[in-house]
């Protein structure tokens, strides 16, 4: 079956500008998260979706980042201003409820902010 | 809280020698571990999982680690290395307390030599 996808898979704007990310997960995975990869700070949250309960924004590093899952399936991450620091690569992932949580990555999106 | 430590950041191993990378965690409550690879230019893919069953866990590509929860280390192992292996590697713990986010160690790089 289809794993989990991403696009576009590189993303070259510049700086102030606004992007969306957009993640398919697998069908029927009822979880959705998005993870950042970067130099400086390794793999790191950001924000869990779970079905229709309120999504975990915990990890999202300012508020120029912004997610919605719409219809519980497709997800978009939005940065807004961009910055360079916002450089990175971004990775989603989605799982089942239940049993081990196995989360299945995506291939990411590379942001190179100029 | 959790936390994943990951002892050297570089591993260089020869052709056909042990693999060793080394992971210590911390988690206040019952963890699940996982340890994941990362091939150049894409995403995480599971190589095994630790969720409360057996404490020595077999995964794809000949990869094994044992979960000690007295010295909370889940080492992952390997006992010929092959020129293949060479990709970066991550631990994670996560557990239902955590809502299920990974937190992920700081990543292994290893480099193979024929």
């Amino acid at each position: 079956g289809a794993g989990v996808s991403q696009s576009p898979s590189n993303k070259v704007t510049e700086k102030g500008k606004d992007v969306e990310l957009r993640c398919d997960p697998i069908s029927g995975h009822t979880a959705l998260y998005w993870y950042r990869q970067s130099l400086g700070q390794g793999l790191e949250f950001l924000i869990y979706f779970q079905g229709n309960s309120a999504p975990d924004k915990s990890g999202l590093p300012s508020d120029r980042f912004s997610a919605e899952r719409t219809g519980g399936s497709v997800s978009t991450l939005t940065i807004q201003r961009t910055q360079q620091e916002d450089s990175a690569v971004y990775l989603c992932a989605s799982s089942r409820i239940g049993g081990d949580n196995e989360q299945f990555f995506g291939p990411g999106t590379r942001l190179t902010v100029l | 809280a959790q936390s994943v430590t990951q002892l050297g950041s570089h591993v260089s191993v020869s052709e056909g020698a042990l693999v060793l990378l080394r992971c210590n965690y911390s988690s206040s409550v019952p963890p699940y571990l996982f340890w994941y690879v990362q091939y150049p230019n894409q995403g995480l893919q599971l190589l095994l999982k630790y969720t409360s069953a057996a404490t020595l866990v077999k995964g794809i590509n000949g990869f094994e680690a044992e979960f000690k929860k007295s010295e909370t280390s889940f080492h992952l192992t390997k006992p010929s290395a092959h020129m293949s292996d060479a990709a970066e590697y991550f631990c994670a713990v996560t557990s239902k307390a955590a809502g299920n986010k990974l937190t992920f160690g700081g990543g292994t790089r290893v480099l193979v030599k024929p």
